[in-house]
């Protein structure tokens, strides 16, 4: 089946340690997001590449990169995580932009000691 | 500042009964508007969308109104099921943003037996 795949799936680190999270696709989508759920809180939009087109939200802190080496992963690099940053990380791919159907991986929770 | 809100976090129903999930929105510029349904360890899966030109789209136990001059949308289920039981989302996005999507904090629904 074609899907988003998430790895890891339960990420633990260390305050201020790097960390990165995963994401591939087999849907062979245009566009990959990266998305930011805090407990019992809205999914956040942090970043998402068109291609290899990279477009950061405005509000998306520093400490958070991302990289798309080819159209079927895409990776988000936590350069200092803090307490903060504890979360589920969603990536999600869609065909296209505009109103084109966004399909989630299962996600990963980052816990951060 | 939350554009878009779901303010009951919770609901429960009996099986057969109509479920009723609420979504109001600030943005008056949100033209397109979905909801996503998500169960335990997976990631969201779109269910249903409206243009913001309708009042209503209609997919077999699944209805979404919009009421524009209210800034309100709403999904009912009839007749509920127990594996309707998830956590649904509501969000929001605008042409004029590239549709980026603004998502809602989520309303668990647990649908008795």
């Amino acid at each position: 089946d074609a899907m988003v795949i998430q790895n890891p799936r339960y990420q633990v680190t260390q305050f201020g340690k790097p960390v990165t999270l995963s994401c591939s696709q087999t849907l062979n989508h245009n566009v990959m997001y990266w998305y930011q759920q805090k407990s019992s809180q809205a999914p956040k939009l942090l970043f998402h590449y068109y291609d290899k087109d990279f477009n950061n939200e405005a509000d998306t802190p520093d400490n958070f990169q991302s990289r798309r080496p080819n159209t079927s992963f895409c990776f988000l690099d936590i350069r200092s995580p803090g307490l903060g940053d504890a979360a589920m990380y969603l990536c999600a791919t869609s065909r296209d932009s505009g109103t084109a159907e966004q399909f989630f991986g299962p996600g990963t929770r980052l816990t951060v000691l | 500042d939350q554009q878009v809100k779901q303010n009951s976090p919770s609901l429960s129903v009996q099986e057969g009964r109509i479920s009723i999930l609420n979504c109001d929105y600030t943005n008056s510029m949100f033209d397109y508007f979905l909801w996503y349904k998500k169960y335990p360890a997976e990631g969201p899966t779109f269910l249903i969308s409206i243009s913001s030109i309708k009042d209503k789209n209609e997919d077999g136990r699944f209805t979404v109104f919009l009421n524009k001059s209210a800034k309100h949308l709403s999904l009912h289920i009839v007749p509920s099921q127990p594996g309707d039981s998830a956590v649904y989302f509501c969000a929001a996005s605008a042409m004029d943003s590239s549709y980026k999507l603004i998502f809602g904090s989520g309303t668990r629904l647990l649908v008795r037996p």
